[in-house]
Formats: C-alpha cells, structure tokens, sequence
C-alpha cells in the first residue's frame, strides 16, 4: 500500500494564485519528496527535504513537514498554466533497504 | 549531462512477442530503477538494481526480464506479456541504492500489448 496519501486529489486554480497540496504517511521517514509528472512523461524531482528540516524552499516552491503530524505541504506561488501537471509526494521509510513510495498524487490544473 | 535516456518512446507488441525497452544514463549512478506505471495511478516499483546487481525484485512476473550490461545500461525484456502489463515504463536513477536520494526518470515507454 502508498505510504502517502495527497490531498486534494485533484485542484484546479486560476494562474496567479497559490496552490497548496498535502501529503500525509503512516511511518518514521528519512526524508519525504515532491515530483511532478506531465501527462505521459517521467517524473521530474522537484524537492527533498528530510526528517530534521521544517521548512525548505526552491523558487517558487515552498515545502513543509511535520513529523508530529506525519505530514508534508507543497506550496507552489503565483501558479502558471505550465505548472498544470500530477504532484506525487514519496517517502523514503527508515530502516535498511527502504524504498521511496510514492503517494497516489494529486492533479493540478492551472487556468490562463 | 542530468538525463535519463529510454528507447523507444512508445512500443505496441503482440502477446507473443519478444521486445526489449531499454535505458541509459552517464551520471555515474550506481543504482537503477525500473517503475511500472499505470494511467493515473503511481509508479509501482518493479526492480532495483544496484552495482549492476539485482537487489530487489518487487515478484514481478518471470515474462519481465532485466538486465543491467553495465553501469549506464538497464533493459527490461518483455516475452508473452498480457494486455493488462499495458502501461507506462519508467526507468530511473540514484547515486546509490536506498531511498535516501532523488530518483533522476526518463521520459518513459508507452507499451501498449495487444
């Protein structure tokens, strides 16, 4: 089963606005990631950031996690019609051999 | 050079086919991936490969067959597959096995089995 659970499943914003998405994981992580895939595509890396850090940021992308809760937020600001693609978060388990898992997404949409 | 690099784009077979996806990358990665994805769904592990070693084999059925040559190269076989193995194949790469760090993918394979 997926470690992580998005929410929403699916989001549709005008272009300008922000887009915030949630991810939620039952487990201790070493670190929890962001992907975004377009249609058909491979997934592109986007951001990581790990079981010690709160808060880290790329450009435009803003990611949160709080281990207490289990859970991670991906904000994405002054949204652009190129951001319209899938977002999966994945969790990498502690332990050895762990396996990053990936959530089942959330699809944005981003309006001209 | 950041890419990951798989052939071809997109492949149509014949459940009694033989045919072979294939995928390379010269960022000195130890550690390949082989991901199965089906439309709207997440990509489902399929094998790892580690200093060109099988490390992990998600039971995936025996008519899926890899093969890692060498550093760069990771092949996935494909013999008597069924219309439900359909799907998006990923290829990707890390410096090292272990989910530690970022997974570089390739673009993908359309299979489509008839």
């Amino acid at each position: 089963s997926q470690q992580g659970e998005e929410d929403p499943q699916a989001l549709s914003i005008q272009e300008g606005e922000n887009a915030t998405m949630n991810c939620s994981y039952k487990t201790s992580i070493n670190n929890l990631q962001w992907y975004r895939q377009n249609s058909g595509r491979g997934l592109v890396h986007l951001i990581l950031i790990r079981s010690n850090e709160r808060e880290k940021h790329s450009g435009r992308l803003r990611v949160t996690l709080d281990t207490s809760k289990k859970s991670s937020s991906l904000l994405i600001t002054a949204s652009r019609a190129a951001d319209t693609a899938s977002y999966f978060c994945a969790t990498a388990p502690t332990g050895a051999n762990s396996k990053l898992t990936f959530g089942k997404g959330i699809t944005l949409s981003v309006r001209p | 050079d950041t890419e990951v690099t798989q052939t071809p784009k997109h492949l149509v077979m014949g459940m009694t086919n033989k045919k072979s996806l294939k995928c390379e990358q010269h960022m000195g990665h130890r550690a390949m991936y082989w991901y199965k994805q089906k439309a709207k769904k997440p990509p489902e592990l399929m094998f790892v490969y580690s200093y060109e070693k099988l490390s992990i084999n998600e039971s995936v059925p025996s008519r899926f067959s890899p093969e890692c040559p060498n550093s760069s190269l990771l092949n996935l076989h494909l013999h008597a597959l069924q219309p439900e193995d359909s799907a998006l194949y990923l290829c990707a790469s890390s410096q090292a096995e272990g989910s530690l760090g970022k997974l570089f993918f390739g673009s993908g394979t359309q299979l489509s089995v008839l």
